[in-house]
């Protein structure tokens, strides 16, 4: 399988701030891959495929890059809702993967 | 707007087999742009792809878990189930069914999971 690693575990920010997460792949994926909020208790929510393309409904304040082995989320602006988890998930080979998320918490 | 529901015991004995329902509403099960996935989500392992299902019947699972997993569709009634056999406690976990457009890999659509519980 293709490990998804995510960096950093916990990100501790501020209503207004900039912050970006990291998602490593142990081999190149292309631009395969996706990110996802998860609140606890709920779904994912999905919010960018390809690497960097938003879902609909996605508010512009989030936005993905990179291709190969090392991508990116960041959200700009952080708003008060967007205090969650986030997880990458590679679909690049048969068997998808996920990350392990990165907790981005009130600080 | 497509939605999912999964259904099943939430707990389940050491050995036994764990059989899940997830009923698809808002789309028919039998259109051919979508797979039918379940993930299950651990504290240990974090989110986990089980495998995916197509309407034709065709199946393809994570290579570790093939051999104790069943998958399938009843298109009379717009659901797709899971078996998962020989259960132990690293089978807990919330289990969710998730939409995937053909050709692609990721779930833009999921039913809000069932927790399983594997304990005697």
């Amino acid at each position: 399988d293709i490990q998804m690693t995510q960096s950093p575990s916990t990100l501790s920010a501020s209503v207004g701030d900039r912050v970006t997460l990291t998602c490593r792949a142990s081999q190149s994926i292309g631009k395969w891959l996706a990110w996802y909020q998860q609140k606890p208790g709920k779904a994912p929510k999905f919010l960018i495929y390809d690497a960097s393309t938003l879902e609909n409904g996605v508010p512009s304040r989030f936005s993905g890059s990179g291709s190969g082995t090392e991508f990116t989320l960041t959200i700009t602006s952080l708003q008060p809702d967007d205090f969650a988890t986030y997880y990458c998930q590679q679909y690049d080979s048969d068997s998808w993967t996920f990350g392990q998320g990165t907790k981005v918490e009130v600080k | 707007q497509v939605q999912l529901q999964e259904s099943g015991p939430g707990l389940v004995k050491p050995s036994q087999t764990l059989s899940l329902t997830c009923t698809v509403s808002g789309g028919s099960i039998t259109s051919g742009d979508y797979y039918w996935n379940w993930i299950r989500q651990s504290p240990g392992k974090g989110l986990e792809w089980i495998g995916y299902i197509y309407h034709t019947g065709t199946t393809s699972s994570k290579p570790s878990l093939k051999s104790r997993v069943t998958m399938s569709v009843d298109t009379s009634k717009n659901q797709l189930s899971l078996k998962l056999r020989f259960v132990t406690a690293a089978d807990t976990a919330v289990y969710f069914c998730a939409r995937a457009r053909r050709g692609s890999g990721f779930y833009p659509y999921w039913g809000q999971g069932t927790l399983v519980t594997v304990s005697s």
